[in-house]
């Protein structure tokens, strides 16, 4: 009930294409959906962040689309390049506490 | 603004010992955020405290691990008698306050990686 599933786990994409990483979870009451970018060594920064009530968000490269029906949501990164490299997470939230269930990652990798 | 800072950035333990973990949040930040990620895995919550309170440790396992936020200097996550499989990356992370538009939305430290030998 509580987990976000993320894939694939690793992605390989060639400099210029479009880089999609998928989030499912099964919790209705969550109402918040954030992606979050790390680089090796790093802690997490959150790269852009969704409600339930918009079916989309675009900042820059980075889209977030959201589907509540099917309770599913997507991270489309345009123009990937080599600099996007790195982990992407997806997370959720409900409640008051601000508390994060994060999925499990994905490994992007931009070829030059 | 120096961000969430965490010390120190890398701990190497002995079976047994105890581990002290130190995050000082942002300048007016009040609320913290404990991230547990182990190798290849996703973040897992630990415990979210604000000022002197514990507000939610859902996430703590219930013996060795604990967590305070005193009215001054940084919040602390300790681990007694630490075991091998307590090596892991550990973040913290701190907010502002809560809001409908900020759940969630909070500042990561560069974390402390615990090395259990």
């Amino acid at each position: 009930q509580q987990q976000v599933k993320q894939s694939p786990q690793s992605l390989i994409v060639q400099k210029g294409g479009i880089s999609i990483i998928n989030c499912a979870y099964e919790n209705t009451a969550f109402d918040y959906f954030p992606w979050y970018q790390q680089f090796p060594g790093k802690g997490p920064a959150l790269l852009i962040a969704i409600r339930p009530d918009v079916s989309e968000k675009k900042e820059g490269r980075f889209t977030i689309s959201f589907n509540k029906s099917a309770k599913q949501f997507s991270l489309h990164i345009m123009d990937s390049q080599p600099g996007d490299s790195a982990t992407y997470f997806c997370a959720a939230s409900s409640g008051n506490t601000g508390k994060l269930i994060f999925g499990q990652g994905t490994t992007l990798q931009v070829k030059p | 603004n120096a961000g969430v800072m965490q010390n120190p950035r890398h701990l190497v333990r002995r079976r047994g010992q105890e581990a002290r973990l130190r995050c000082s949040p942002m300048k007016g930040h009040s609320h913290v955020y404990w991230y547990r990620q182990l190798p290849e895995e996703g973040l897992k919550f630990m415990v979210y405290l604000q000022k002197e309170n514990i507000i939610d440790e859902s996430g703590m396992p219930k013996e060795r691990f604990s967590a305070e936020f005193p009215k001054e200097g940084p919040s602390i996550l300790r681990i007694q008698q630490v075991v091998r499989g307590d090596s892991a990356a550990y973040f913290c992370a701190s907010s502002p306050r809560l809001t409908g538009i900020n759940l969630g939305g909070y500042t990561f430290g560069s974390g402390t990686r615990l090395t259990v030998v």
